[in-house]
């Protein structure tokens, strides 16, 4: 399936070091959100864009910097990471901000040492 | 703060059984609820969502207990394919786009 992708899949970095996780919806949807999947915990919503607009910041440390710069596009940037920020990142969309389901990418393992 | 419960498992079943998780939450307002299936080092897929008192999908049958404040997901005559982890989901609030993801329940299915 190729509605939501994500990449890179698999992300390996040093704490000093600055990354970007890339995701983009091929499904026509407004809104989109960054998911954090921990092991052994829920899904943490990170944050939500509708229209390329933020409308939600779940108290996201400042180091989780996203950016949407159209709606099929969102970004979330790294940097200064700390190793408890290691789990899996999961991108998603929905059609409208109130409709509820989501579709998720493929996510990105990423391990920070 | 407004959470979603499930039993994590594992549940261990036999092909062909039929299997029941129930999904609580605490948010009374919520209108919809999700059910998401994810595979080992995969991402959640949605399987099947519930707007009014369920939702039936072949083997696969999702129920809503208001009264309660649980959902449940049915499945029958499991398959070995069916080995996943359903994780539940609710709107955060009312009319609230936020889900609430539940730590999902572990199913694997035996020969």
């Amino acid at each position: 399936e190729t509605g939501v992708t994500q990449t890179p899949r698999h992300l390996v970095m040093g704490m000093t070091n600055k990354k970007s996780l890339k995701c983009e919806q091929h499904l026509g949807h407004n809104a989109m959100y960054w998911y954090k999947q921990s092991a052994k915990k829920p899904l943490e919503l990170m944050f939500v864009y509708n229209f390329k607009e933020q409308t939600e910041n779940n108290s996201v440390p400042s180091r989780f910097s996203p950016e949407c710069p159209n709606s099929s596009h969102l970004f979330l940037h790294l940097h200064t990471l700390q190793p408890e920020d290691s789990a899996l990142y999961l991108c998603a969309s929905s059609q409208e901000l109130a409709l509820n389901e989501q579709y998720f990418g493929p996510g990105t393992r990423l391990t920070v040492t | 703060r407004k959470e979603v419960e499930q039993d994590p498992g594992p549940f261990n079943v036999p092909e062909g059984a039929t299997v029941a998780f129930n999904c609580t939450y605490s948010n009374s307002a919520s209108q919809s609820f999700f059910w998401y299936r994810q595979d080992c080092r995969k991402e959640p897929k949605l399987l099947m969502s519930v707007y009014s008192s369920g939702n039936e999908d072949g083997r696969f049958t999702a129920q809503l207990n208001r009264a309660s404040q649980y959902i449940s997901l049915l499945i029958r005559d499991s398959k070995l394919s069916d080995s996943a982890t359903y994780l539940c989901a609710a709107p955060s609030g009312a009319g609230s786009y936020q889900l609430t993801f539940g730590k999902g329940t572990k199913l694997s299915v035996i020969p």
